[in-house]
């Protein structure tokens, strides 16, 4: 069973912020925060990962609270081709292989 | 660069018969996955191979067998098809296998066994 829980799905207005949530209340230590996200019929595509520190990059900013339990990643003028599903992950440092996908958030962006 | 790429991009099989997908990258990673994507659902991992020479069973790994044939090739076989396989497969590949290198994605293969 995927270790976070997602709001199945979202919506959002052209050229405003996307917040998506994502609750991984039983998060360890060691694990990072992976996002990824899928366009419709694509391979699945890193947006960012994070620890424990806020981060950002050309993508997205990844804003982890400090307790860990959970973590909301920021497009911040969201347009037409962010349209995917957003997939939040836990991964443990140094565990071999795979990203357990869950079934995301289905972000809509709306003219 | 190409990336990772995989083909065929479509087939349809009979229960029964058998294929290779193939999947290539050339980023000079070491890790390289295979993932089925069903309808409605996240990707699951079938096999992984942290290095050249080396293959490990995923999450779900029946029916299916895999080569690594060199540091860029990552083969899956499915030796008899059956409808429960039908399926997207996605092969990805990464620096290294631990955690904080991002995993890069083919375009997928769409495999439907009547």
């Amino acid at each position: 069973d995927a270790k976070t829980t997602q709001p199945p799905s979202m919506d959002c207005a052209e050229g405003r912020a996307a917040n998506l949530p994502c609750n991984h209340s039983t998060i360890s230590g060691n694990e990072y925060v992976y996002w990824y996200r899928q366009i419709h019929s694509q391979g699945p595509q890193y947006i960012i990962h994070g620890l424990k520190n806020n981060e950002t990059n050309e993508m997205a900013s990844l804003i982890i609270t400090e307790d860990r339990k959970s973590s909301t990643l920021i497009l911040p003028h969201a347009t037409l081709r962010d349209t995917a599903v957003y997939y939040c992950i836990v991964r443990e440092e140094g565990s071999q292989g795979n990203l357990i996908f869950g079934k995301g958030t289905k972000l809509s962006v709306k003219p | 660069n190409a990336g990772v790429t995989q083909t065929p991009k479509f087939q349809v099989l009979k229960t029964g018969q058998s294929m290779t997908l193939q999947c290539a990258q050339d980023m000079n990673h070491n890790s390289m996955y295979w993932y089925r994507q069903d309808p409605g659902m996240g990707l699951r991992l079938i096999y992984y191979s942290a290095s050249e020479g080396t293959t490990d069973k995923g999450e779900v790994p029946n029916g299916y067998n895999v080569s690594r044939l060199n540091k860029r090739e990552f083969s899956l076989r499915l030796e008899s098809a059956a409808p429960s396989q039908t399926s997207v497969y996605f092969c990805a590949s990464s620096a290294y296998v631990s955690s904080y290198n991002e995993q890069f994605f083919g375009p997928g293969t769409r495999l439907t066994v009547l």
